[in-house]
């Protein structure tokens, strides 16, 4: 089973600022089955970044995702208020069962 | 729209059982494969169960193998997951979504499985 650790598990952070999220894979994740997800009180997860790297439909370009093997980045490169959310990453087609990581909450500073 | 709408959780007592069905429109589903995903309150996202496009290959976290069963009709644009021997570590808000990389989600529907 992949076990996937995201950190920090909090990050507080004002608007206008970057946000640098990681998720770290306990074996390596093969042809980058990696995503992104963010989650909002009350709300259903959102995908933003699947295959690592490739964005969803409708996601702003300031969410970006890199990463390869077993280390994997989601970057926020100027955050708007809407922003400030729980983020998860999760393996998918890799190795069963496809987990999630335990969440980063970006908080406002 | 591309949509997913679940339905048939409630409050269920220890080892009954519930069906949740998830009803999909707007895109092909027939061509997708699908998941189920439950967060317990306060909880991370866990995911619990897959199911290929024509419904051949089903695959299945540990914590539920063995008692959920997860199937789907293509003739109806429907997912389902039949979950037995439920326990009180099953209440969850229970998501469908969209391929094995979850491009759409579902509102959800909560499971309370208490005495």
């Amino acid at each position: 089973e992949i076990v996937l650790t995201q950190s920090p598990g909090t990050l507080s952070l004002s608007p206008g600022e970057r946000a640098t999220l990681s998720c770290r894979a306990s074996q390596s994740i093969t042809s980058s089955y990696l995503a992104w997800y963010q989650q909002k009180p009350g709300q259903a997860p959102r995908l933003l970044i699947y295959g690592a790297s490739s964005r969803a439909t409708g996601i702003p370009d300031r969410f970006s995702g890199s990463g390869s093997g077993t280390d994997f980045t989601l970057t926020i490169s100027r955050l708007e208020p809407e922003d400030f959310a729980v983020y998860y990453c999760q393996q998918y087609g890799s190795s069963l069962p496809y987990s999630f990581g335990q969440g980063t909450k970006l908080e406002i500073k | 729209e591309v949509q997913l709408l679940e339905s048939g959780g409630g409050l269920v007592q220890p080892g009954g059982s519930l069906r949740l069905s998830c009803a999909a429109s707007g895109f092909t589903f027939k061509n997708c494969a699908m998941s189920w995903v439950r967060q317990a309150p306060g909880m991370r996202l866990e995911w619990v169960s897959a199911i290929g496009s024509s419904g051949g290959s089903t695959y299945y976290a540990d914590s539920v193998k063995g008692r959920f069963t997860i199937s789907r009709d293509n003739s109806k644009n429907t997912l389902y997951l039949q979950m037995n021997s439920l326990r009180a570590e099953d209440t969850a808000v229970y998501y469908c979504a969209k391929d094995y990389y979850m491009d759409v989600w579902g509102k959800g529907t909560t499971v309370t499985v208490s005495s």
